[in-house]
Order: C-alpha cells, then structure tokens, then sequence
C-alpha cells in the first residue's frame, strides 16, 4: 500500500515568506507527528495529532509554527515569518492506533534565503 | 536533562566487519527505545525496537540490539556489515505511549571495501 507521502519535496522561499507543508499519512492512521531535522542533527519533535486534535504541541518552537489535521487525515504545517534558521528537512509520520511503530515519509526540505 | 546520547557521530569499518553502534540515554524509568537508518534519499525505517521482557532483541537486515538497564544504554549490533548497510542511523525513545520520539543526534556508518 502507499506509504506517507509529503509534498513539496523541496521548498526555498526568502526570509519572512508564509509557507505551507503538507503531509498524506498511511490510510487509518489515526495519530501523526512532525518532526524537524536539521543538518547533521537527529529529528526533533514539533507536534503530534490524535485523528483531528493536536494532542501535543510542546515542540513547535514559536508562535510562527502552526498544524492543522481538519478531516482528521491529512496534515498541513504551516510557518509564518520564516527566518532562515528554519532551514531543514520536515518530516512527518503516522501510526496506527495500537501500534508502536511510526512509518515516516521521505520529509520536505525547507530553505529559507 | 533528559536526553539521547550517540557519542560517535561517524564510524568507519571493513566489509564483513563486525558492528557496534552506541546509544545512551538518561530518563528516569525504562522508555520504550528504538532504533532507525536513515539512507541518502530515504526516509527513517525502523531497524527494531524494545518495549519490555527479552534484553536483546532482533531486527531486520541481521541487526540486533541489547538493552542494558544498569548503564541506560541501548547498542546497536551487526556481526557482518556490507556495503548497503552504510548509512545514517538513529537512536530514539519515547517515554509514553503516545510515542513522541525524542532522538540522538545520529552515527553515520561508512563501509570500507
């Protein structure tokens, strides 16, 4: 079946552009996670959803990181203001309810000029 | 703090060499602990993973990992690499079952012919 999938694969915008990104999880997989890899770092976690609820937030750096999970399926991280500091490869995972393990998808790499 | 520690960021070793990987973790109970690659142009997979019972646990590609609660650690081991196993590779916990994975910041493994 079809893995996770993120789009764009690549993003560069210049400093202070809004940018949206988005991640299709494995269908059914009602929990999701966005992480944030920086070069040569391992991912750190930003936010994680429970079908349509962000059910943690605590990793989102700021006030200019924002998630969203309408329909409880696909998933759109949105960052405001971006600064070139936010240059990184965005990852996003799911999971299947009674599962233990994340499926994570190929990530977008984000830079910032 | 809490915190995931890989204390070697690259290693080098032969084809059909043996391998260790270390990882090191600091939180004050058992976390659920795993172990992922990561291949240029690939997304993170998982290697294997502990939750409880059996201190050695097997993965896939002839990987295995032994976890030791005396010294917090969680090594990562392969009797005989081969050239596809170089790679990028990450330690990780989660400390509840909502399964936010909080990461070390990676070894990279170089294979030398």
């Amino acid at each position: 079946g079809a893995g996770v999938s993120q789009t764009p694969s690549n993003k560069v915008t210049e400093k202070g552009k809004y940018v949206e990104l988005r991640c299709d999880p494995i269908s059914g997989h009602t929990a999701l996670y966005w992480y944030r890899q920086s070069l040569g770092q391992g991912p750190e976690f930003l936010i994680y959803f429970q079908g349509t609820g962000a059910a943690d937030d605590s990793g989102l750096p700021n006030d200019r990181f924002f998630a969203v999970r309408p329909e409880g399926s696909v998933s759109t991280l949105k960052i405001q203001r971006t600064e070139r500091g936010d240059s990184a490869v965005y990852l996003c995972a799911s999971r299947e309810t009674g599962v233990n393990e994340q499926f994570f998808g190929p990530g977008t790499r984000l830079t910032v000029l | 703090a809490q915190s995931v520690t890989q204390p070697d960021i690259h290693i080098t070793v032969s084809e059909g060499a043996s391998l260790e990987l270390r990882c090191n973790y600091s939180y004050g109970a058992t976390p659920y602990l795993f172990w992922y690659v990561q291949s240029p142009g690939q997304g993170l997979q998982l290697l294997l993973k502990y939750f409880s019972g059996d201190t050695l646990v097997q993965g896939i590609k002839g990987f295995e990992a032994e976890f030791k609660r005396s010294q917090s650690s969680f090594n990562l081991r392969k009797p005989s690499v081969h050239w596809s196993d170089a790679a990028e590779y990450f330690c990780a916990v989660a400390l509840d079952s909502n399964y936010q994975l909080i990461w070390g910041a990676g070894t990279k493994l170089i294979i030398k012919p």
